[in-house]
């Protein structure tokens, strides 16, 4: 299995509170990826990361901002969470352009009341 | 876009029941194609892969052809098993400057009785 943690495993806050959600890896690898995982939408990308303090949006980045200073941390943060962002979230990782595939960690359940 | 379209689920199965998942996919270029299974309170975990046309993926005794006319990526397995019992997403990668980005199907709900 790949190494990746995800912190915390589970989180409830309320509306208009900051949350950081965090994604640690082991492997070494050069991309990082932030999911959210919602029932009838499958999982969706909402920020990347291609290096070291290179980032990119994904398709729902509204809302959401990340952070990347060491090649193992990926950061998510939610700026004033709303119950919209009542999800899962994933972390992923892969570790080239050339390898195509992805490896995910075991997720964070996030409820915002 | 790419997009990716699976068949409605749930599905149900009696064990060793023949499984079939239909995929179809949209994308411009020649992406490359996965299947992932995510077991209950876990994340999601690679199944197979193709990343050309008619390259077969297999593992586990699933399988999946990459068909480029019929744009599908279609998951079987001949026997099923309870422990199969987990929700499935089919996947593609484009082959951006920036890494790869998976877009996603909906997944589906597959549930094997004894």
């Amino acid at each position: 299995d790949a190494g990746i943690t995800q912190s915390p495993r589970h989180k409830v806050t309320e509306t208009g509170t900051p949350v950081t959600l965090r994604c640690h890896q082991t492997e070494n690898h050069r991309y990082m990826y932030w999911y959210r995982q919602d029932p009838g939408h499958g999982l969706r990308l909402i920020h990347y990361s291609y290096g070291v303090k290179d980032t990119d949006k994904g398709e729902v980045s509204d809302g959401y901002s990340v952070s990347r200073s060491k090649t193992e941390d990926f950061l998510l943060t939610l700026e004033s969470a709303t119950s919209s962002q009542t999800s899962v979230y994933f972390c992923a990782i892969s570790e080239s352009r050339g390898m195509y595939e992805q490896y995910f960690g075991p997720g964070t359940r996030l409820t915002v009341t | 876009g790419n997009s990716v379209t699976q068949m409605e689920g749930p599905v149900t199965l009696s064990e060793e029941a023949f499984l079939t998942i239909n995929c179809t996919y949209t994308a411009t270029g020649y992406p490359s194609l996965f299947w992932y299974v995510q077991y209950p309170g876990e994340g999601l975990q690679l199944l197979l892969k193709a990343t050309k046309a008619d390259d077969k993926g297999s593992n586990k005794g699933f399988e999946a052809t990459y068909r480029k006319e019929t744009t599908s990526f279609h998951l079987e397995k001949g026997s099923v098993q309870v422990s199969d019992s987990a929700v499935y997403f089919c996947a593609l990668s484009d082959r951006g400057a920036s890494g790869s980005r998976l877009t996603f199907g909906e997944g589906t709900q597959l549930t094997v009785n004894p």
